[in-house]
Parts: C-alpha cells; sequence; structure tokens
C-alpha cells in the first residue's frame, strides 16, 4: 500500500537551533514530491517541488532534499515566523496528479 | 498569483441537511480537488475533477458528491449531513502532472 509518514509529529526548537523533518514514503513509481507550510485556520501553502533523487531545493531558511526513500526538509537557524505545520505528499506515476499527504510535522520555534 | 476561493470560513449545519461546499479558482486550469482535513489523519482526498463535467473518486468518497459546471468552479456536496462528516474541508486547484496543487484557505464545517 502506498503511504507517507512523517516524523516527528512535533518539534520545538530554540531559535537559532537547527533541525531536520523527515518524510519517508513507500509509492510504486514516483512522480513528484511537494512540501507545504499550514498555518493554523489556513489552507496549505506550497514550499518546493522534488522530482529524482539527489535533487535539492531552497528557499531562505529551508532546504528540501530527495532520497529514492525519502525526503528532509532541513531549518537553518530557525525563528519564531517558521512555526507551522510543514506536510509532506507524493505523486505517483498511476495515479494522475493526485496526491498522498503525510499526517505532518508541528513545529514551534521559541526566542 | 493563483488564487483559489471557498466561499465560507465556518459554516454550522444540522444532521439531515444537504449541505453545499463551494470553490472557484482564477487559475484557468483543468484540475480541482477536495480534501477534508482532522486531526490525526491529515488530509484525505474526497473527489477531484479532470475537466468540466468530469468526477473522479478519491480515497473516501462515501456521503459525498461533486459538481463541476463550470472550469473555475468546484462544489462539493453532503447529500444528507452526518456528524462525522464535521471537518475542516479544503480546495486545491492545479494543472498537469508533476506541478503543485493551491489551496484555499478551507471550511470549517460542524454538523450538529
Amino acid at each position: 500500500e502506498d503511504q507517507v509518514t512523517q516524523s516527528p509529529e512535533a518539534l520545538r526548537l530554540q531559535e537559532g537551533e537547527s533541525s531536520s523533518l523527515n518524510c519517508s514514503y513507500t509509492v510504486s513509481g514516483l512522480r513528484g514530491l511537494f512540501w507545504y507550510r499550514q498555518d493554523p485556520g489556513k489552507g496549505p501553502e506550497f514550499l518546493f517541488t522534488l522530482y529524482s533523487a539527489g535533487e535539492e531545493k531552497e528557499k531562505e531558511r529551508l532546504k528540501a532534499t530527495l532520497t529514492k526513500k525519502e525526503s528532509f526538509l532541513h531549518i537553518t537557524a530557525p525563528k519564531p515566523e517558521d512555526s507551522a505545520t510543514y506536510l509532506c505528499a507524493v505523486q505517483r506515476y498511476q495515479a494522475g496528479t493526485a496526491l498522498i499527504f503525510g499526517k505532518g510535522t508541528t513545529l514551534s520555534v521559541s526566542s | 498569483d493563483v488564487k483559489v476561493t471557498q466561499s465560507s470560513r465556518y459554516l454550522v449545519k444540522r444532521t439531515g441537511e444537504k449541505v453545499f461546499l463551494e470553490c472557484v479558482q482564477d487559475m484557468d486550469h483543468e484540475n480541482m480537488f477536495w480534501y477534508r482535513q482532522d486531526p490525526g489523519l491529515g488530509l484525505r482526498l474526497i473527489y477531484f475533477s479532470y475537466d468540466v463535467k468530469m468526477k473522479e473518486k478519491g480515497d473516501i468518497p462515501e456521503g459525498y458528491s461533486v459538481s463541476r459546471e463550470k472550469k473555475e468552479r468546484f462544489s462539493l456536496i453532503l447529500e444528507s449531513a452526518s456528524t462525522n462528516q464535521t471537518s475542516m474541508y479544503l480546495c486545491a486547484g492545479g494543472t498537469g502532472s508533476n506541478q503543485p496543487q493551491h489551496f484555499g484557505d478551507g471550511t470549517r464545517l460542524s454538523i450538529l
């Protein structure tokens, strides 16, 4: 069965304390992997798309990487405004454009 | 910027009512999606549509139907609302394969 697992479920960091969020996936034929950020009471906001193992994307303090089995979202020197839930989703070749989402990692950054 | 707009942020309905959730996108894109989001379960796909008048079942279509009469508008219908349909409902729009979906801000629906 295709599935996406994110860990940890929750992460508390001090401002400036770098860390990584994990997204492991088991799918038959990965077309793309997507990272989203979701603030309370809002819809998910698109961050990155990764298509092949070895690919990396960066945006401000965030860097996403992809291997054949998992993706990491690295957060360097986080600030309180980085606090949010981060969602990972995969798109499969045999399923059109539909996405399977992980349950998310809720990040809290305190000053 | 792409824009997906859901007509209501909060909605309260009674069990047995027929409920309509509306979503409009300004991207002129073919694909639209309805998800529900529940604590501990994440986002789950209810229905999606690749074109006007076309629809496909997602992972949890039971108790729901959809309507897409115009390209920019995708409606989710709860035929006879039940308390287990209390949830956050999210609409998304997108282009073809490999492209991200863009979400609205959601409708928090309570069925009493």
